[in-house]
């Protein structure tokens, strides 16, 4: 157990809803990434938070977007659900001494 | 061309090999480089660490870096068949913001 918790492990939703993603990273860590795993693309960085402010985007499309709140949850919000969104999305943890960086189980959209 | 390499396999092998697993990389920038094993359908799972090259051990695990060769390694002895899994490998740049690239990976089968 890596310590990051994710909700929900699945969501099965339909193309052009939208849909919340949400994560609570280990204890103390004030650093959140989010992960896209899909079959052809392989684990992608999409963006990452520290201490709820914005630090750097990767291949995040502009209907994608994500928060982190003040006790350090963060949320991945995906609008306009698109059959190609469907993926694993992982977030990631780091404290902020250490460069390692620490996965949640994942949450496995499929957009039908 | 992708910044990292990976074969993605299937490596079989017979219990207790030596296993050797590699990835190439591109960008001179990479200074922090790890190697994750995931299960089939759960989050990855930091294995191993290192800063710039060199080699660093941890029980069965060796990993190996070459910086001058752009060239990473990870050595797994005596495999067993709980081994068998995707192994990844991933690095980031000595920025503050640490996202991880990360290769297609590798997928593992130990037979027993």
């Amino acid at each position: 157990d890596s310590g990051v918790t994710q909700t929900p492990k699945h969501l099965i939703t339909a193309t052009g809803q939208r849909v919340t993603l949400r994560c609570s990273p280990r204890s103390g860590d004030l650093s959140v990434y989010w992960y896209q795993q899909s079959l052809d693309q392989g684990l992608q960085f999409l963006i990452q938070y520290y201490n709820g402010e914005e630090r750097a985007k990767g291949n995040i499309l502009e209907r994608f977007s994500a928060q982190q709140f003040p006790d350090l949850h963060s949320e991945l919000n995906l609008s306009s659900l698109e059959l190609g969104d469907s993926a694993l999305y992982f977030c990631a943890s780091r404290a902020g001494s250490t460069d390692t960086q620490y996965f949640g189980p994942g949450t496995r959209l499929t957009v039908l | 061309q992708k910044e990292v390499e990976q074969d993605p396999g299937p490596l079989s092998v017979p219990e207790g090999a030596i296993v050797s697993l590699n990835c190439t990389y591109s960008n001179s920038a990479f200074q922090y480089f790890m190697w994750y094993r995931q299960y089939s359908r759960k989050g990855p799972e930091l294995l191993m660490y290192t800063y710039s090259s060199g080699n660093k051990e941890d029980g069965r695990f060796t990993a190996q870096v070459d910086k001058s060769s752009k060239y990473i390694s990870l050595f797994i002895r005596d495999s067993q068949p709980s081994d068998s899994a995707t192994y990844l490998c991933a690095m980031s740049m000595d920025t503050g913001r640490r996202a991880l690239t990360f290769g297609s990976g590798t997928r593992l089968q130990v037979q027993p």
